[in-house]
């Protein structure tokens, strides 16, 4: 089955700079790459996300890239602030299919 | 609209008791998701509501793991008996019928079994 695998666990970054989280996944037929932002005592929000048959998607500061051939994306949150400290989830799946196989989340913190 | 709403918020329960967790979804969205984090690792899949019936139930753990969705309103998550491992957030999803992504979290239920 599909698994992903997500790096760093933890992400520090000065107010300003630049903020990359990457994913990797195992199953090549996955076609769906979805990231979640989860506030503290909120539940996971959609902030992005991208299909295979794409390989970069922006929206203001956050951009996704998608490598299929490597088979990882990566999430880039460009000039940081600190409404942007959150745990960050990447996920992955068949457009078919609902189930998301999530990876094990980034706690991203901005530093002032 | 309103959004999705989990209660409890917070429960911690002994070992062997029994615990639900209960789940409103947005008014009019047919599908419903139950996923879970355990202990800060991925969030995993549950189970799936079509309206009133389970689409789909392969990630439920086992069978101490009850979930109903009364006439395809509110959906509740039993746990009974609790378990150790069972420790962990609980989120609850839903969509619009015929949306497979972007679903709408609710908070979730953080539940400490001690």
């Amino acid at each position: 089955g599909e698994n992903v695998e997500q790096h760093p666990s933890t992400l520090s970054v000065q107010e300003g700079d630049s903020a990359v989280i990457k994913c990797t996944y195992s199953d090549s037929a996955s076609n769906y790459f979805p990231w979640y932002k989860q506030e503290l005592g909120k539940g996971p929000q959609l902030i992005i996300d991208i299909r295979s048959n794409v390989g970069e998607k922006k929206d203001q500061r956050i951009a996704v890239t998608l490598n299929k051939t490597a088979k990882h994306f990566s999430l880039h949150i460009t000039e940081t602030q600190p409404e942007d400290s959150a745990v960050y989830f990447c996920a992955a799946s068949m457009w078919s299919n609902y189930q998301l196989i999530w990876g094990a989340g980034t706690k991203l913190i901005i530093k002032p | 609209e309103a959004g999705v709403t989990q209660f409890p918020s917070h429960s911690v329960i002994e070992k062997g008791q029994t615990v639900t967790l209960r789940c409103d979804p947005i008014s009019g969205h047919d599908n419903l998701y139950w996923y879970r984090r355990v202990m800060g690792k991925e969030i995993k899949f549950l189970l799936h509501f079509v309206k009133e019936s389970k689409q789909d139930e392969s990630g439920m753990p086992n069978n101490r793991f009850l979930a109903e969705r009364t006439g395809g309103t509110y959906s509740t998550l039993k746990v009974q008996p609790a378990e150790l491992e069972d420790s962990g957030v609980y989120f609850c999803a839903s969509s619009h019928p015929g949306q497979t992504y972007g679903y709408t979290f609710g908070s979730g239920t953080r539940l400490t079994v001690v």
